[in-house]
C-alpha cells in the first residue's frame, strides 16, 4: 500500500535559518503530492502541491520538488520566521479502484525561536 | 466561499451520552472526509463519502460511531454512547473529485468526554 514517511520532530530553528523537512513516499502509481500546515488550534491548511514528476510547488516562501527518482518531496524555506511555527504534514493522493485515496505522514513539528 | 464549516467547535460531554458533530462541505466538492486527531495516534481517517455515498468506513473505530451524509451540503458524525477514549479533535474535509487540488479542512471539533 501507499505510505508517507516524514522526519521525526520536533525541529527547532532560530529565526532566519534554512529549513528542510524530509518526506519520502511509496506509491503504486503516479500520485499527487502535498504539504499541509497546521497552526495551533486550527485545521490543516494546504500549503503547496505538485501533481507530476519534476513539478515544484511553492507558497509563502516554502517550496518542494516532486522527485520521482528518489520518491521524495522535501519541504524547504530559505529563512524561517517565528510565525512559521506549526506542524507540517506531507501527503499523497492517488486514484485507486475508481476513488481517490490520500495518505498523510505523521507530521513534523517546527518551532522557530527569535 | 466560507470554507468547510464544522460545529460545534468544542464539545464537553459525560461518558455514555450521545454526541453529534456536524459538517458543511464546500459547495461543489464531491468528496467529504471525517478524520480524528490525537497526540497518540496522529491523524486517522474514519470514513469518506463520494457524492453523498459512504465509500470506505474501515477507519470507524467501532459500532458506536456512525456517519451520514443526507445531502451534498451536510454530514454528521455520531458517537453513541461516548467514552473518554473518544476524546480527540475531529476534522471534516472536502475535495473535488480528482483530489489533485488537495483537501480543504474545517477548523475541527474538540471533543472531551468526561
Amino acid at each position: 500500500g501507499n505510505s508517507v514517511t516524514q522526519m521525526e520532530g520536533p525541529v527547532t530553528l532560530s529565526e532566519e535559518a534554512f529549513l528542510t523537512i524530509n518526506c519520502t513516499y511509496t506509491a503504486t502509481g503516479y500520485p499527487s503530492l502535498f504539504w499541509y500546515v497546521q497552526y495551533p488550534g486550527e485545521g490543516l491548511q494546504l500549503l503547496l502541491k505538485a501533481t507530476k514528476a519534476d513539478d515544484k510547488g511553492s507558497n509563502k516562501g516554502f517550496e518542494a520538488t516532486y522527485r520521482k527518482e528518489t520518491t521524495s518531496f522535501h519541504l524547504e524555506k530559505g529563512s524561517v520566521q517565528v510565525s512559521d511555527s506549526a506542524v507540517y504534514f506531507c501527503a499523497l493522493s492517488e486514484h485507486s479502484g475508481g476513488y481517490q485515496k490520500v495518505t498523510f505522514g505523521t507530521g513534523t513539528k517546527l518551532q522557530v525561536i527569535p | 466561499d466560507a470554507g468547510v464549516i464544522q460545529s460545534p467547535r468544542h464539545e464537553v460531554t459525560e461518558m455514555g451520552q450521545e454526541v453529534t458533530l456536524r459538517c458543511k462541505p464546500i459547495s461543489g466538492h464531491d468528496y467529504l472526509f471525517w478524520y480524528r486527531q490525537t497526540m497518540m495516534r496522529g491523524l486517522e481517517l474514519l470514513i469518506y463519502f463520494n457524492n453523498n455515498v459512504p465509500i470506505d468506513d474501515s477507519g470507524m473505530p467501532e459500532d458506536r460511531f456512525s456517519a451520514k451524509m443526507p445531502n451534498a451540503s451536510f454530514s454528521t458524525l455520531k458517537i453513541q454512547p461516548s467514552e473518554p477514549r473518544d476524546s480527540a479533535v475531529y476534522f471534516c474535509a472536502s475535495s473535488l473529485r480528482q483530489g489533485q487540488g488537495g483537501y480543504t479542512f474545517g477548523s475541527g471539533t474538540r471533543l472531551t468526554v468526561v
